[in-house]
């Protein structure tokens, strides 16, 4: 079956712009999981989905940061006032309620310049 | 805040050599998962260990979770130069965010 699918795959933008990510996740998986992840490093977590809730949002880094799930399927991650320090590859994964075992998307590569 | 320490971070070796990773934390996991990650795609599930204790087997990749469930390792036996990447371990509380080590940056010579 399809797995988790992320667009744009690239996305370069403008300090001060304001840019949207998308995730569609795996059909069936509830909980759905973003992170952004630096060159070299692990993934970082972002925010945690059950549904269409945020279940855990705690690692936003700031209220420039913004995700819904509005139908509990498809995710937008949002950015405004993009800075450089946002630069990174965003990472949305999904998986069965109540399962540890996440499964990742590709990645969105965003450079702000 | 959860900590996973993951060594060594870098690790270049010639093909044939055997090799082990090492994930350790201060906190309990309800799981751990290994992933790999090759450069501009996302990280792609190897195993999941549930169990204190647990060794699981993929072909030449060995993994077990210790007895606490606070520590992990990987060890590749007879690397290949397809084996080179990025491997993270990640570890998980009961279906939630995952917390995930820096890597481990394995690279292969033919």
């Amino acid at each position: 079956g399809a797995g988790v699918s992320q667009t744009p795959s690239n996305k370069v933008t403008e300090k001060g712009k304001y840019v949207e990510l998308r995730c569609d996740p795996i059909s069936g998986h509830t909980a759905l999981y973003w992170y952004r992840q630096s060159l070299g490093q692990g993934p970082e977590f972002l925010i945690y989905f059950q549904g269409t809730g945020a279940a855990d949002d705690s690692g936003l880094p700031n209220d420039r940061f913004f995700a819904v799930r509005p139908e509990g399927s498809v995710s937008t991650l949002k950015i405004q006032r993009t800075e450089r320090g946002d630069s990174a590859v965003y990472l949305c994964a999904s998986s069965f309620s109540g399962e540890d075992t996440q499964y990742f998307g590709p990645g969105t590569r965003l450079t702000v310049l | 805040t959860q900590l996973l320490e993951q060594s060594p971070q870098f690790l270049s070796i010639q093909e044939g050599e055997n090799l082990t990773v090492y994930c350790n934390s201060s906190s309990v996991f309800s799981s751990l998962q290994w992933y790999r990650q090759e450069p501009g795609e996302g990280p792609v599930l190897l195993v999941t260990v549930v169990t204190g204790g647990e060794v699981k087997k993929l072909k030449r990749l060995t993994f077990q979770f210790g007895d606490a469930r606070k520590d992990s390792s990987l060890h590749i036996t007879a690397a290949q130069p397809g084996d080179t990447g990025l491997y993270l371990c990640a570890g998980a509380r009961s279906g939630s965010r995952l917390t995930f080590g820096e890597g481990t940056q394995l690279t292969v010579n033919p």
